[in-house]
């Protein structure tokens, strides 16, 4: 079956770096866009960022761009997401997602369970 | 940028009752809207996609409506399973979430 597992995450003071993966499982990883989808204790989901499913074309939302960098190994079915400049509204719960087609800007299937990251001093 | 809303952003309801939660685009995203449900402490899980279609595995009491700016999600029966936060996503330009509707029981 179909799994997306995360890991990376801690607490970091202001300023830190942190870089997630996500290891998938059940299905072909290099055929799918991929997605880094956030959730601030309490808030609602937001959107961070989308990679294709050959690495060749990435998007972020605003408020990540130039700090945050998505990538992915499709050799080790591995997802990255390398956060860099972190600050406290960072915090949150974050999720790797499957996008239903290739090239990532679609609709997200599948979801791990997420990693909890934890910006303070 | 696209921006979502939904409302209400809380709903009490009971076991068996028919409810809608509206999402409207601050433009038109034709019909490339997807439906979630977010029980606490878990992933959110895909209900429906392209405004209408429902995922596979997705009961039949679920269903969307909808194009242009304007959507909805109806349960048709709530169960216990739907007491949950339900996210609309738009995905015509980039992606964006709404902001959530809380199902609470009544």
């Amino acid at each position: 079956q179909v799994q997306l597992v995360e890991s990376g995450g801690g607490v970091v003071q202001p300023g830190g770096s942190l870089r997630l993966s996500c290891v998938v499982s059940g299905f072909t990883f290099s055929n799918y866009g991929m997605h880094w989808v956030r959730q601030a204790p309490g808030k609602g989901l937001e959107w961070l960022a989308v990679i294709s499913f050959n690495g060749d074309k990435t998007d972020y939302v605003e408020s990540v761009k130039g700090r945050f960098t998505i990538s992915r190994d499709n050799s080790r079915n591995t997802l990255f997401l390398q956060m860099n400049n972190l600050r406290a509204e960072d915090t949150a719960v974050f999720y790797c997602a499957r996008d239903r087609y290739t090239s990532g800007w679609y609709f997200l299937d599948f979801w791990g369970l997420g990693t909890l990251v934890t910006v303070s001093s | 940028d696209i921006q979502m809303t939904q409302s209400p952003s809380t709903l009490s309801a009971s076991v068996g009752d028919r409810v809608t939660i509206t999402c409207r685009a601050s433009q038109s995203i034709s019909k490339f809207l997807a439906w979630y449900r977010q029980t606490p402490g878990t992933a959110p899980n895909l209900l429906i996609y392209k405004t209408s279609t429902l995922e596979s595995g997705v009961p039949s009491r679920f269903s969307g409506n909808g194009s242009g700016t304007e959507f909805t999600l109806t349960i048709s029966s709530l169960q216990p399973d739907d007491f949950a936060t339900y996210y609309c996503q738009q995905y015509n330009n980039y992606v964006t979430f709404g902001p959530g509707t809380k199902v609470d029981i009544k």
